[in-house]
């Protein structure tokens, strides 16, 4: 079955950092580019950023609103994906989910996770 | 950034009906079309993407059109596990934005 896990929200203040992760199975994750999509409590969905895979470079591509507090990576070997935010800001409290982008060039979001709540607060 | 405007951002059906919904791109963006469907306190579920290629394990009812600007979902006939809120998102350019969202409720 493939999964997509997310770890790493909590409650933290504002100008501190966090670290999610995501862990994958049930598919070759090193294959897959990953992208992170948030929500803002009763919103819709903003896509962060996402790193293509290892064949593409695992470059990366970021929001304007996360540009430079943001980065995106990831460890093949462990199927992880992890997002650092830093110089966090109250208005990044959302729920962050990682997703898979399927295959066949759309770029389609074919699998999340159940998402992990960050809350900036002071 | 190319702007996703869906349309309406509510409805009230019934079950059995047919429901469309539409999403308008600032600026063309070929087929690079997704539709997502959200229900209260779960992720997101992928149900259309290329603008009319139904997801593996999404019910037939679940339909996409459109190319370039304008596109559609079209719920032939309302089921009640399809209450819920749609999101159209485009994947032509970065960043891949999402439209606003339409509520479908009872």
């Amino acid at each position: 079955e493939v999964q997509l896990v997310e770890s790493g929200g909590g409650l933290t203040q504002p100008g501190r950092s966090l670290r999610l992760s995501c862990v994958a199975s049930g598919f070759t994750f090193g294959d897959y580019a990953m992208n992170w999509v948030r929500q803002a409590p009763g919103k819709g969905l903003e896509w962060v950023g996402f790193i293509r895979s290892r064949a593409y470079g695992a470059t990366t591509e970021d929001a304007a609103s996360v540009k430079g507090r943001f980065t995106i990576s990831r460890d093949d070997s462990k199927s992880v994906a992890y997002l650092q935010m830093n110089s966090l800001k109250t208005e990044d409290t959302a729920v962050y989910y990682c997703t898979r982008e399927g295959f066949g060039g759309w770029q389609q979001f074919d699998c999340w996770g159940q998402g992990t709540l960050v809350t900036v607060s002071s | 950034d190319i702007q996703m405007t869906q349309s309406p951002s509510s409805l009230s059906a019934s079950v059995g009906d047919r429901v469309i919904i539409t999403c308008r791109a600032s600026q063309s963006i070929s087929r690079y079309l997704n539709w997502y469907q959200q229900k209260p306190g779960k992720a997101p579920n992928l149900l259309i993407y290329a603008a009319s290629s139904l997801q593996s394990g999404v019910p037939s009812r679940f339909g996409g059109s459109g190319s370039g600007t304008d596109f559609t979902l079209t719920i032939s006939s309302l089921q009640p596990e399809d209450f819920a809120t749609y999101y159209c998102q485009q994947s032509h350019s970065n960043p891949r934005t999402f439209g606003q969202g339409t509520k479908v409720e009872i």
